[in-house]
């Protein structure tokens, strides 16, 4: 079974600062992988995805993250962070393997929540 | 514009009620799914559903039942079975295929006293 950690439930740092949240899958084979953002009391929304290709990938909000298949990792960066950024963010994965019980099937982080100060 | 809307955004129910949360899309996606958030753990598959009138248990079922009858709707009943119903559900759907993401509503908050 394929397992997400998330380091670090609480980030902080301060507006104009780097953004680092941190994802580690457990898989025997890579998985495709996702970054969702969720703001208070709604829903989650799509910020990057990994499937296949370059390892960088470039999302919305002018978030990145990279795979690392040698680390198992999706970290998720944004060079400068902004007020808008606080939300709590979810990294979650997907078995490449089709059909069966786990098809479609998103096993999620237990998220991280970024605050952003002044 | 195509979505996912859920009814309703509060709920509040008394202890031994079934209540149905509904979730409705317009994005012509196969798949939908409910998930139960709770603080610090992530969001947990209850059920999920790839086609009319099939759906499959998730990690944490007991308790709730579901139903799909049309391709837009899946709505979602928490029974008096559930033990603690209290929590943030989310429903989700994606087209059918590998590589596709999930889209998702924005949520019904239920109360249980």
């Amino acid at each position: 079974a394929q397992s997400v950690t998330q380091l670090g439930s609480h980030v902080s740092v301060s507006e104009g600062a780097l953004v680092l949240l941190r994802c580690n899958y457990s898989s025997s084979v890579p998985p495709y992988l996702f970054w969702y953002v969720q703001y208070p009391n709604q829903g989650l929304q799509l910020l990057l995805k990994y499937t296949t290709g370059a390892t960088l990938v470039k999302g919305i909000n002018g978030f990145e993250a990279e795979f690392k298949k040698s680390e198992t990792s999706f970290h998720l960066t944004k060079p400068s962070a902004h007020m808008s950024d606080a939300a709590e963010y979810f990294c979650a994965v997907r078995s490449r393997g089709g059909g069966g019980t786990s098809y479609g099937k998103l096993t999620f982080g237990q998220g991280t929540i970024l605050t952003v100060h002044p | 514009d195509g979505g996912i809307t859920q009814s309703p955004k509060y709920l509040f129910r008394k202890e031994g009620q079934n209540v149905t949360l509904s979730c409705e899309q317009n994005l012509n996606h196969d798949a939908m799914y409910w998930y139960r958030q709770d603080p610090g753990q992530g969001l947990r598959l209850i059920y999920y559903s790839q086609i009319v009138n099939d759906f499959q248990k998730g990690d944490i079922a007991e308790g709730y039942s579901v139903s799909r009858e049309k391709k837009e709707s899946f709505p979602l009943t928490v029974t008096s079975a559930q033990k603690n119903p209290t929590a943030f559900y989310l429903c989700a759907s994606s087209r059918q295929g590998l590589l596709l993401e999930q889209y998702f509503g924005p949520g019904t908050r239920l109360t249980v006293t």
